[in-house]
């Protein structure tokens, strides 16, 4: 069992649809991260939330903080084919902590 | 900066032998990690290195593997003897600190065990 777990693990969908990504966890996080991984690169960091609660956005990607900094979510809409790839969640238990990162969601944009 | 570099891209080897995977951080960067990669198991963290010296060692499979870091600029992780069971994507990461800091990953090895 993983100590961050992300769900759905793949998801397909048509260009323009929306799409949302979970990551959830028994454990609390001082900050949490998005990564998002290409065929044959490494991950590439998307975004850093550390306030429960928190939201950010880029551009077509919303991301959202638990209140309880237990979960986090990512939502991209009207997804287009470049937003395919792997998305990792990757959390901290502390500021000085290493990061555990999730199992990960692979998501396939069709056009 | 060039990023992180990774060599070699993709290694094959045959079960028995030594593979050695380098990686040069990112300059200024502190912390070096070391990754794998597989379906299986996701990304897991084998190692990371804070000023040149391991910190955390506690992911590294058995002790076949061992990893070095001679200087800030330069760090290799050697499997000795290998398994097919080793094939993974490694990943080198380096960053300033821990915790909400990014990590910025290489392209990764592509090791493959026969």
């Amino acid at each position: 069992t993983q100590l961050l777990e992300q769900s759905p693990q793949f998801l397909s969908i048509q260009e323009g649809e929306n799409l949302t990504v979970y990551c959830n966890s028994s454990s609390v996080f001082s900050s949490l991260q998005w990564y998002r991984q290409e065929p044959g690169e490494g991950p590439v960091l998307l975004v850093t939330v550390v306030t429960g609660g928190e939201v950010k956005k880029l551009k077509r990607l919303t991301f959202q903080f638990g209140d309880a900094r237990k979960d986090s979510s990512l939502h991209i809409t009207a997804a287009q084919p470049g937003d395919t790839g792997l998305y990792l969640c990757a959390g901290a238990k502390a500021a000085g902590n290493k990061l555990t990162f999730g199992g990960g969601t692979r998501v396939l944009v069709k056009p | 900066d060039a990023g992180v570099i990774q060599s070699p891209r993709h290694e094959v080897t045959e079960m028995g032998q030594e593979v050695t995977l380098r990686c040069k951080p990112i300059s200024g960067h502190d912390y070096l990690f070391w990754y794998r990669q597989t379906m299986m198991r996701g990304l897991e963290l084998l190692i990371y290195f804070n000023n040149n010296v391991p910190i955390d060692d506690s992911g590294m499979p058995e002790d076949r593997f061992s990893a070095k870091m001679p200087n800030a600029s330069f760090s290799t992780l050697k499997i000795q003897p290998s398994e097919p069971r080793d094939s993974a994507v490694y990943f080198c990461a380096s960053s300033l600190g821990l915790g909400l800091y990014e990590q910025y990953f290489g392209p990764g090895t592509r090791l493959t065990v026969t």
